[in-house]
């Protein structure tokens, strides 16, 4: 089986301007999460998608939002953009709930906002 | 507050040696998982645990609900478990996934 794919990998972005980042997760997966790492912050839990429906959010500003499609696939939205959005965005998919779950992550999308 | 606290922060380590990860946590969990991320950023889930222990190959987990501790063991440490370890719970209540900062893995041969 495909493992789970991200795109864009490296994304280059200006303040105020919006991003949209997608996910694929493994074949037969009905959860999506989405995570941003930083080094100050670490990893933060951002929200989880299943089965079409977000089912958690973690403490992040309304800019951040998402979806999940009928396939499963997700995309994360990120609109005007600030330099502290900086990170490596990671989406993880599992078959079950993410928190009760084993987590297959993908290989992230690296934002830089100038 | 960090609700997932990990010890130690870096540890440096002989080929062949004993090590545990300690992770402790202040909320009511579903669950706890140990993650890996190697250099590049990649995360790999090593383990997911409610009780008891777990064990994989040279990783062992284990995980006391009573005292909201879990530890982490590499027996025969190698120079390739060099790499961050995460601690991560997923909370019974407001359905939240918080993270430990991670411990830094270094192993030299």
């Amino acid at each position: 089986k495909a493992g789970v794919t991200q795109t864009p990998r490296y994304l280059i972005k200006t303040r105020g301007q919006q991003v949209t980042l997608s996910c694929s997760p493994i074949s037969g997966h009905r959860s999506v999460s989405w995570y941003q790492q930083t080094p100050g912050q670490g990893l933060q839990f951002l929200f989880e998608y299943f089965s079409e429906t977000q089912r958690n959010k973690g403490n992040f500003p309304g800019r951040f939002s998402g979806r999940q499609f009928s396939n499963s696939r997700s995309e994360m939205n990120v609109s005007t953009l600030e330099l502290g959005d900086s990170a490596l965005y990671l989406c993880a998919s599992s078959l079950a709930r993410g928190r009760t779950d084993t987590q297959y992550f993908g290989p992230g999308t690296r934002l830089t906002v100038l | 507050k960090n609700e997932v606290e990990q010890s130690p922060q870096n540890l440096t380590a002989q080929e062949g040696e004993f090590i545990t990860i300690n992770c402790s946590y202040s909320v009511g969990i579903s669950a706890l998982h140990w993650l890996q991320q190697h250099p590049g950023g990649g995360i790999v889930s090593l383990f997911m645990l409610s009780s008891g222990k777990k064990k994989h190959g040279r990783l062992i987990a284990t995980i006391n609900i009573q005292e909201k501790h879990s530890s982490l063991h590499i027996t025969a440490s190698h120079p390739r478990d060099s790499a961050v370890y995460i601690c991560a719970v997923g909370s019974n209540t407001g359905n939240q996934f918080y993270f430990g900062t991670g411990t830094s893995l270094t192993v030299i041969p």
